[in-house]
């Protein structure tokens, strides 16, 4: 099965500040899907990339996926309070299933 | 606004007391996923449906079972939850189409006690 690992686990980072999550898979990604999680809350999906080297961007979220299809980051620039929550990578494992990476938690300081 | 839609937020069962969580959806997606999200960990994928076809994981416990009665509905069974049952149930949906591949529910919270 596809494993995807996520790093940090978690992190704080001062209102303003930039910050980067990766996610790392041991196959090749032939999707891959970033979700935002608020504490006990549900999944809301973020940005989908699909082809190496490919890079989209929301608002300040900017999300890549390096040549080798095996490797995502995300980034976000100037973070505000409403960045905080729970960032999860997802891949495909076949045309209608989803496995996902354990989640970053971000927390964001005034 | 078209959704899926599960109830209740936070259930709370008793050790060995069978429990029901349900989920609904307004997309008339053809595809209903049920995952398990424990503490600090990845959502694991219990089973799901394509229409009517129940497809369950290989290492889904047999404790835990689904319905699917029509299109909008779908509903997760603990037959026997234990303390280790404890977790945040998630409930999406799929056409198996575009960007976003899955819709979310807000999910259950369930404690046993």
């Amino acid at each position: 099965s596809q494993e995807l690992e996520q790093s940090p686990q978690s992190l704080i980072v001062q209102e303003g500040k930039n910050l980067t999550i990766n996610c790392t898979s041991s196959k090749t990604l032939y999707g891959l899907y970033w979700y935002k999680q608020k504490y006990g809350e549900g999944l809301i999906f973020l940005m989908m990339l699909q082809k190496g080297g490919e890079e989209k961007s929301h608002e300040k979220i900017t999300a890549k996926l390096d040549e080798k299809k095996q490797q995502s980051s995300l980034h976000i620039t100037a973070s505000q309070p409403s960045h905080a929550g729970i960032y999860l990578c997802g891949a495909d494992r076949d045309d209608y299933k989803l496995s996902f990476g354990a989640g970053t938690t971000v927390t964001v300081r005034a | 606004d078209a959704m899926v839609i599960q109830n209740p937020r936070y259930q709370v069962t008793q050790f060995g007391k069978p429990v029901t969580l349900s989920c609904s959806q307004t997309l008339n997606h053809n595809v209903m996923y049920w995952y398990q999200q424990k503490s600090s960990q990845a959502p694991k994928l219990l089973f799901h449906y394509y229409d009517k076809d129940f497809n369950n994981e290989a290492d889904t416990p047999d404790n835990f079972q689904s319905r699917r009665p029509n299109t909008s509905f779908c509903f997760l069974d603990i037959r026997s939850p234990g303390l280790g049952d404890a977790a945040m149930y998630l409930c999406a949906t799929s056409s198996g189409q575009g960007e976003e591949k899955l819709f979310f529910g807000s999910g259950t919270q369930l404690s046993v006690l």
